[in-house]
């Protein structure tokens, strides 16, 4: 079946613009989770929702950041008035409820902010 | 707060060698370790490890965890250009957020032919 889906691939943004990034998980898989790589680093978390429960929104690095998960499914990350330290490769994964190991990633969008 | 520190940052060898990446953590409540392999932009699960002394292996991949020293090896036998990748390490703690990983910072592995 189809993997997890992100987009758009590349946007690229002025400074203090608002961004929406989407993201469709595999088709079944109740938890969702949201990361954010800078050039040179590894994953950072940003949230994780699980089912119906309340999401993990620990890793958010300011209120300008929010996700939010529609019917369980879609998944959109949003960023208000974008800065240029926001410039980073999101990536969206998705896993079956449990194996959280096993987690499946999208192939990520790009965000330049100019 | 949770910390995955892996060594070293980058390496270069040629194909047939044997590689060690290192993974080590400091967290509290630990769950698992797990490492993936990055290529391009999204990255595959390899092992999770939870118990000490374990080995867990795949091929010419294979991982231990050391619970008491707080890190964990992945080594590569015979190396081929298409392990070229980065290696990323994560744990995975208890606490109220069952699926949060915190990841290391990767190793770039990159193979001569």
């Amino acid at each position: 079946g189809a993997g997890v889906s992100q987009s758009p691939s590349n946007k690229v943004t002025e400074k203090g613009k608002d961004v929406e990034l989407r993201c469709d998980p595999i088709s079944g898989h109740t938890a969702l989770y949201w990361y954010r790589q800078s050039l040179g680093q590894g994953l950072e978390f940003l949230i994780y929702f699980q089912g119906n429960s309340a999401p993990d929104k620990s890793g958010l690095p300011s209120d300008r950041f929010s996700a939010e998960r529609t019917g369980g499914s879609v998944s959109t990350l949003t960023i208000q008035r974008t800065q240029q330290e926001d410039s980073a490769v999101y990536l969206c994964a998705s896993s079956l409820d449990g194996r959280f190991y096993e987690q499946y990633f999208g192939p990520g969008t790009r965000l330049t902010v100019t | 707060e949770d910390k995955v520190v892996q060594s070293p940052l980058s390496l270069v060898v040629h194909e047939g060698d044997t590689v060690t990446l290192n993974c080590s953590y400091e967290v509290t409540n630990f769950r698992s370790l797990l490492w993936y392999k990055q290529e391009k932009k999204a990255p595959t699960f390899l092992f999770m490890l939870t118990s000490s002394g374990i080995e867990k292996k795949s091929g010419r991949l294979s991982s231990i965890l050391d619970k008491k020293e707080l890190f964990s090896i992945l080594n590569i036998t015979a190396t081929q250009t298409g392990d070229s990748a980065i290696y990323l390490c994560a744990i995975n703690a208890g606490g109220t957020s069952y699926g949060k990983l915190t990841f290391g910072q990767g190793t770039i592995l990159t193979v001569h032919p």
